[in-house]
């Protein structure tokens, strides 16, 4: 079972280009989210979705886009990354907002 | 005030003793409360849900709520090697459906 697919695993990026990190769910799960880990500060959230067509921003939102067109994909869009925006980025969904979250494999993401 | 607090550890206990886990969260209205178990390089995997107060237990884990406390923690009894991880405490609120996750707790169990 596929469950929750993020593309690409890891990627190195110029300061100053966008990217896009997609994440796709197979268990139509309504909410979705976007967090990013970083050593000695834990996932933090930084958008999330409670179903398709709604998005809202969570703890670390600045510097990031989210849409949410239907319910499997949700991808989350650096307009002109910076260094800051290094990091470990998860996809999670859940089947409600309030049951438990299953975790993508992550992106590895290295701005430079 | 963050939104989930865990002591960061690292939490060192040896084989086949028990692992005490804590964490407490700022919201009372959060509704859920979860126990994630993260391996280096790898993403989360859930171990527990909690909804309601009192003592939950799944095999060796056993997930503790008290919401008057504001009070989470997990108990892993008879810990192995193979329980070396980095373990995060994850709340979700009642309203907005936000999930907020701890820093986390490192837990290293030595044979």
């Amino acid at each position: 079972t596929a469950g929750i697919t993020q593309a690409p695993t890891s990627q190195i990026l110029a300061a100053g280009r966008s990217m896009t990190l997609r994440c796709t769910q197979d268990m139509r799960h309504n909410a979705m989210y976007w967090y990013r880990q970083d050593l000695g500060l834990g996932l933090r959230l930084i958008h999330y979705s409670n179903t398709a067509g709604t998005t809202g921003k969570g703890e670390v939102p600045d510097g990031y886009s989210v849409s949410r067109a239907n319910t499997d994909d949700f991808p989350l869009t650096l307009a002109s990354a910076v260094p800051s925006q290094t990091s470990v980025y998860f996809c999670a969904s859940s089947e409600q907002g309030w049951t438990e979250a299953f975790f993508g494999q992550g992106t590895r993401l290295t701005v430079v | 005030q963050k939104e989930v607090e865990q002591n960061s550890g690292p939490l060192s206990v040896p084989e086949g003793a028990i692992a005490s886990l804590n964490c407490t969260y700022s919201d009372r209205g959060s509704q859920s409360f979860f126990w994630y178990r993260q391996y280096s390089g790898k993403s989360p995997e859930l171990i527990m849900f909690i909804y309601s107060n009192g003592d939950k237990e799944d095999g060796r884990f056993t997930a503790q709520l008290n919401k008057a406390s504001q009070y989470v923690s997990l108990l892993i009894r008879d810990s192995q090697p193979s329980d070396s991880a980095t373990y995060l405490c994850a709340v979700a609120r009642g309203t907005g459906n936000q999930f907020y996750f701890g820093t986390g707790t490192s837990l290293t169990v030595i044979p």
